[in-house]
């Protein structure tokens, strides 16, 4: 079993719709939580990270983690063509030196 | 600018020839970390360094070697590259001594015939 799974999509929305995306973790050990997105041919970048239960807003996006149900998701509103690309979740163990990513689920935004 | 850059970025060898992808970061980060990513394995980290001559193995090692003698430096190197070696490699680094929130270079096409 993978530590971090992600549904695999891939996930199509219409322009201005709600793009959900969800990840699951094996480590109850697992404290922090980081969503990447990577468009085609780049190179991963960091656009949120949570830490805490409950919910995270920043902008467009909102994390929100459930450590009971070890699972963390990803919302986008007001989704946009720009928003299409592949977004990594990422956990990390505390006290571990390690970061591990699921597999991806790549989005595309309908115009 | 801040950032994480790697060369090459685009590598084509033969098998056994060995091989250093170099890269470097100017924002004075602790940790560092190799990546390699392929389609539907996502990433899975190779090595990592906590600091200055402190590294440890990932995930997926085998095959790998890296060094930290410098903060700014983490040089990838494969002794006897193999087939199952090609692959998208990333570098990475992050502030404090773990890997958080990290940057990532550019990538690093590697393709070993």
């Amino acid at each position: 079993q993978k530590e971090v799974e992600q549904n695999s999509g891939p996930l199509s929305v219409p322009e201005g719709a709600i793009a959900s995306l969800n990840c699951t973790y094996s480590d109850r050990g697992s404290q922090s939580f980081f969503w990447y997105r990577q468009y085609s041919g780049k190179s991963p970048e960091l656009i949120m990270f949570i830490y805490s239960n409950g919910d995270k807003e920043d902008g467009r996006f909102t994390a929100q983690l459930n450590k009971a149900s070890q699972y963390v998701s990803l919302l986008i509103r007001d989704s946009q063509p720009s928003d299409s690309a592949t977004y990594l979740c990422a956990a990390h163990v505390a006290n571990d030196y390690k970061l591990s990513f699921g597999a991806g689920t790549t989005v595309t935004v309908r115009a | 600018e801040a950032q994480v850059t790697q060369n090459p970025r685009y590598l084509i060898t033969v098998t056994g020839k060995k091989l250093t992808v170099t890269c470097s970061q100017n924002m004075n980060h602790e940790y560092m970390s190799w990546y390699r990513q392929d389609p539907g394995l996502g990433l899975r980290q190779i090595y990592y360094s906590m600091n200055v001559e402190v590294t440890d193995k990932g995930d997926v090692p085998e095959g790998y070697k890296v060094s930290r003698k410098e903060k700014r430096n983490f040089p990838l190197i494969l002794e006897s590259p193999s087939p199952n070696q090609t692959s998208l490699y990333f570098c990475a680094s992050s502030p404090g001594s773990g890997p958080g929130e990290q940057y990532f270079g550019p990538g690093t096409r590697l393709t070993v015939t």
